[in-house]
């Protein structure tokens, strides 16, 4: 039973340029969350999507976007990348039950993202 | 926004001692969740709580929803070597059915 999958594991690109990070979620699951986690911090959530929409975002610029694709997959989007955005970038899968708390997340191992 | 205060933020124990931990917030939550996280890997679930006074187990660790719902303990019981990763405690506030809040996280390392 496959896990959630992150690629790539690590990436390095230059102020201003744009990234794009995968994910394919657990097997059964159907909702993508991401979370960016900086060194020595707990994740911060950036954004929830289900059925293919954005559910919940949290306090990150416009910058940051997502798409979650019907085989419930999911990618990152970050333009203009900024010296700030380099961080390990995780993405959480879990199973819809009406009340998303009441489905514990299961994390890939992240992309880690160098912005030089 | 909201934060979650976790503490200690490390800790040093000798192999077989107890470990406690602990998460407290300003404000009520709904739902609160001990993970633990170690090198180059992403967060790993250990214990899951959802009704205010809960105690769960899982294996050596044991942990408890507060009655106040602010605050959550996690405990280790005779620490062991693969017991060395970072725990972060994390929840559903109130206001907030699908964003996990997050503690800074607690470093555990064992005296050899």
């Amino acid at each position: 039973d496959a896990g959630v999958t992150q690629s790539p594991t690590h990436l390095i690109k230059t102020r201003g340029q744009q990234v794009t990070l995968r994910c394919s979620p657990k097997s059964g699951h159907d909702t993508v969350s991401w979370y960016q986690q900086a060194l020595g911090q707990g994740p911060q959530f950036i954004f929830q999507y289900y059925e293919e929409e954005e559910r919940q975002r949290g306090n990150f610029p416009d910058r940051f976007s997502g798409h979650q694709f019907p085989n419930y997959s999911s990618e990152l989007n970050v333009n203009a990348l900024l010296l700030g955005d380099s961080a390990l970038y995780l993405c959480a899968s879990s199973l819809n039950r009406g009340a998303s708390y009441n489905s514990p997340l299961h994390f890939g191992n992240g992309t880690r993202l160098t912005v030089t | 926004g909201q934060q979650l205060n976790q503490s200690p933020q490390s800790m040093f124990i000798q192999e077989g001692e107890d470990v406690s931990m602990n998460c407290t917030s300003s404000s009520i939550f709904n739902t609160w969740l001990w993970y633990k996280q170690e090198p180059g890997e992403g967060p790993v679930l250990l214990i899951a709580l959802y009704k205010a006074g809960e105690l769960t187990s899982n294996g050596r660790l044991t942990a408890q929803f507060g009655i106040t719902r602010k605050d959550s303990f996690l405990n280790i019981s005779a620490s062991i070597p693969s017991d060395v990763g970072i725990y972060f405690c994390a929840g559903h506030h109130m206001d907030s059915n699908y964003q996990l809040i997050w503690g800074a996280g607690t470093k555990l390392i064992i005296k050899p």
